[in-house]
């Protein structure tokens, strides 16, 4: 069973701060993906990884693919009260045959930016 | 309109109800997928569509039963339930089942008394 380790659970921090969370495994997926879901909605796509060592930037937020593809993180600079939200990681399995849509999800870091 | 609809948004139910969640993708996509958000665990993978033949069926008691009738729509039957499935009930759909990235809904909070 893949398993995939959100850290840390809660956040909360000041506009303004800088701020990276981290998604670990044991195990290798073949991509990595980032949501950010507000209360009451459902979560929405950040990004997607796929090569090890891989780093994408969005904006003020820079996710990153480990070399083994095992874990990922975020950064965020200068956080904004807009940045509040549950960040989750999922992960496709390394090894899927083909089924790519069993994702194995954290159970998030809560994130809130204070003004 | 939004990528994928659900509906009702919000649903409290007896353990002796039945009832229906209801789910439209607008995005032209072959897989759909219902998954369960309870506090404190993962999301669960319940089930998945692919071209409207179910291709998952992740061990989901009986009393959750799914129908995909065409591409863009997805039910969830629900009947008997007992208190603890009261989570927040989210469809998804991809492009296809090879493709990892899940478009969400906005969720249904089921609420089971």
């Amino acid at each position: 069973t893949q398993l995939l380790e959100q850290s840390p659970q809660f956040l909360s921090i000041q506009e303004g701060e800088n701020l990276t969370v981290y998604c670990n495994s044991s195990s290798v997926f073949s991509s990595l993906q980032w949501y950010r879901q507000e209360p009451g909605e459902g979560p929405v796509l950040l990004v997607t990884v796929v090569t090890g060592g891989e780093v994408k930037k969005l904006k003020r937020l820079t996710f990153q693919f480990g070399d083994a593809r095992k874990d990922s993180s975020l950064h965020i600079t200068a956080a904004q009260p807009g940045d509040t939200g549950l960040y989750l990681c999922a992960g496709a399995p390394g090894n899927s045959g083909g089924s790519n849509y069993k994702l194995t999800f954290g159970k998030g870091t809560l994130l809130t930016v204070n003004p | 309109e939004t990528g994928v609809t659900q509906t009702p948004r919000h649903l409290v139910m007896g353990m002796t109800n039945k009832k229906s969640l209801k789910c439209e993708q607008h995005l032209g996509h072959n897989a759909m997928y219902w998954y369960k958000q309870s506090a404190k665990k993962p999301l669960e993978l319940m089930f998945v569509y692919s071209l409207e033949e179910r291709v998952e069926n992740n061990s989901v008691p009986s009393r959750f039963s799914p129908e995909c009738p065409n591409s863009s729509h997805l039910f969830l039957h629900l009947h008997t339930l007992q208190p603890e499935d009261s989570a927040l009930y989210l469809c998804a759909s991809s492009q296809d089942r090879f493709r990892a990235e899940a478009f969400f809904g906005q969720g249904t909070r089921l609420t089971v008394v």
